[in-house]
């Protein structure tokens, strides 16, 4: 079945540091790829989107491409902010008639001032 | 807007109980799911509604029941808990199939401790 792997956390940074997350993925056709942030005490939100192979997804200075040949879609930003001390999920949707959302382990990231 | 809506928001209960977790959206989204969240697990799906009038299992549906009591409300209750059912439960919804814009809008979760 289809499915989302993402690097094992926690991912400790200091502030103004290089972010890479990586998620790779196994689906059957083409899915559309999301990156969800989790704060803590709170719900997921949706951080950023690709809907089909190229698309870049980007939002609050991170970035995602959609490459349909590594089967991947990994997570990165620049420079990395205390703020941004979350667990990022990694997840696809199905365009069967479902539209399940399946979604990987989650990473924790932890940046120090 | 409200968004999604899970009440409640903590609860404990005894191994056998029963209870039922309520979720409302008011987005007129078509697709509703919930998941468990259990520490390095992610999310897993339990049951999903793709439309009004449908529910389907996810992949861990065993001890949970569902009702789509209408197009705004997905309900899963859980009929006799067991200390495995400890656990973060999210509710979230989404327009569904044909939408071109496919985020799903989360809850803000309910803590559920079995004991």
């Amino acid at each position: 079945g289809n499915s989302v792997t993402q690097m094992e956390g926690p991912v400790t940074l200091s502030e103004e540091a290089f972010l890479t997350i990586n998620c790779t993925y196994t689906a059957t056709g083409y899915p559309s790829l999301f990156w969800y942030v989790q704060y803590p005490g709170e719900g997921l939100q949706l951080l950023l989107k690709a809907t089909k192979a190229d698309d870049k997804g980007s939002n609050k200075g991170f970035e995602a491409t959609y490459r349909k040949e590594t089967t991947s879609f990994h997570l990165e930003k620049g420079s990395v902010q205390v703020s941004d001390s979350a667990v990022y999920f990694c997840a696809l949707r199905e365009k069967d008639s479902s539209y399940k959302l399946i979604f990987g382990s989650g990473t924790r990231l932890l940046v120090r001032p | 807007n409200a968004g999604v809506t899970q009440t409640p928001k903590f609860q404990v209960l005894k191994t056998g109980q029963s209870m039922t977790l309520q979720c409302a959206q008011d987005m007129n989204h078509n697709s509703m799911y919930w998941y468990r969240q259990d520490p390095g697990m992610g999310l897993r799906l339990i049951y999903y509604s793709a439309s009004e009038g449908t529910t389907d299992k996810g992949e861990v549906p065993n001890g949970y029941n569902v009702s789509r009591l209408n197009k705004r409300e997905f309900s899963l209750r859980l009929e006799s808990a067991a200390p495995s059912q400890t656990s973060v439960y999210f509710c979230a919804s989404s327009r569904g199939e044909g939408a071109t814009n496919t985020e799903a809008f989360f809850g803000q979760g309910t803590r559920l401790t079995v004991v």
